[in-house]
């Protein structure tokens, strides 16, 4: 089946370390993104990527980084230069078409990240 | 800029009671128009969209249609089930592939 795969489930984060969570795609979408959610605010974009090796900053970039090699692959790293990095993390991807619009993303099941 | 309003929840409501779950939207061109719902422990998943003024999008009981008039995309459902209780997404988007999320609006269906 496609779909969206985040790993792990839970990850504990000690002060001071990087942390990076993982994001594959079979779905064969060009567009991959990753949000932040924390209660009674919604979803907000740290970043996303409509191609292979290129991505921009979203609403909430600082102190997390990305990198894009391949088409299905999208990973997240959270920096020890974020401060506040407890939160539920969503990548999701989607098809790029301008001509067409905007169109639907697909979600993985979320990473719950916590600080130790 | 372009924002998105929900109303606040949760709404609480009895199975086959009447859903509605306000959605107003502030855009500076014409945007596509999502609804999108999130189970317990899950990602999202698309509920309906639609592309244009007057279109009505549905899927699963749930419809919303695109109120240019009154920049509202308002969810609704005749008969809901404990089955439906989830948070709601409403979202809007251009061919930009970025999409601006609502907060969230929170729904559970008592027996």
């Amino acid at each position: 089946d496609g779909g969206i795969t985040q790993s792990p489930k839970y990850l504990f984060r000690k002060e001071g370390q990087n942390v990076t969570l993982s994001c594959e795609q079979n779905l064969n979408h060009d567009a991959m993104y990753w949000y932040r959610q924390d209660p009674g605010q919604g979803l907000r974009l740290i970043y996303y990527s409509q191609i292979v090796n290129d991505f921009q900053k979203g609403d909430i970039a600082e102190g997390y980084s990305v990198s894009r090699e391949k088409k299905e692959s999208f990973p997240l790293t959270v920096t020890s230069a974020q401060k506040n990095p407890t939160a539920f993390y969503l990548c999701a991807s989607s098809i790029h078409n301008p001509l067409r619009g905007n169109q639907p993303q697909h979600f993985g099941d979320g990473t719950r990240l916590s600080i130790l | 800029g372009d924002s998105v309003t929900q109303m606040e929840g949760p709404v609480t409501l009895s199975e086959e009671a009447f859903l509605t779950i306000n959605c107003t939207y502030t855009a500076t061109g014409y945007p596509s128009l999502f609804w999108y719902v999130q189970y317990p422990g899950e990602g999202l998943q698309l509920l309906l969209k639609a592309t244009k003024a007057d279109d009505k999008g549905s899927n699963k009981g749930f419809e919303a249609t695109y109120r240019k008039e009154t920049t509202s995309f308002h969810l609704e459902k005749g008969s809901v089930q404990v089955s439906d209780s989830a948070v709601y997404f409403c979202a809007l988007g251009y061919n930009t592939d970025k999409l601006i999320f609502g907060t969230g609006t929170r729904l559970q269906v008592f027996p």
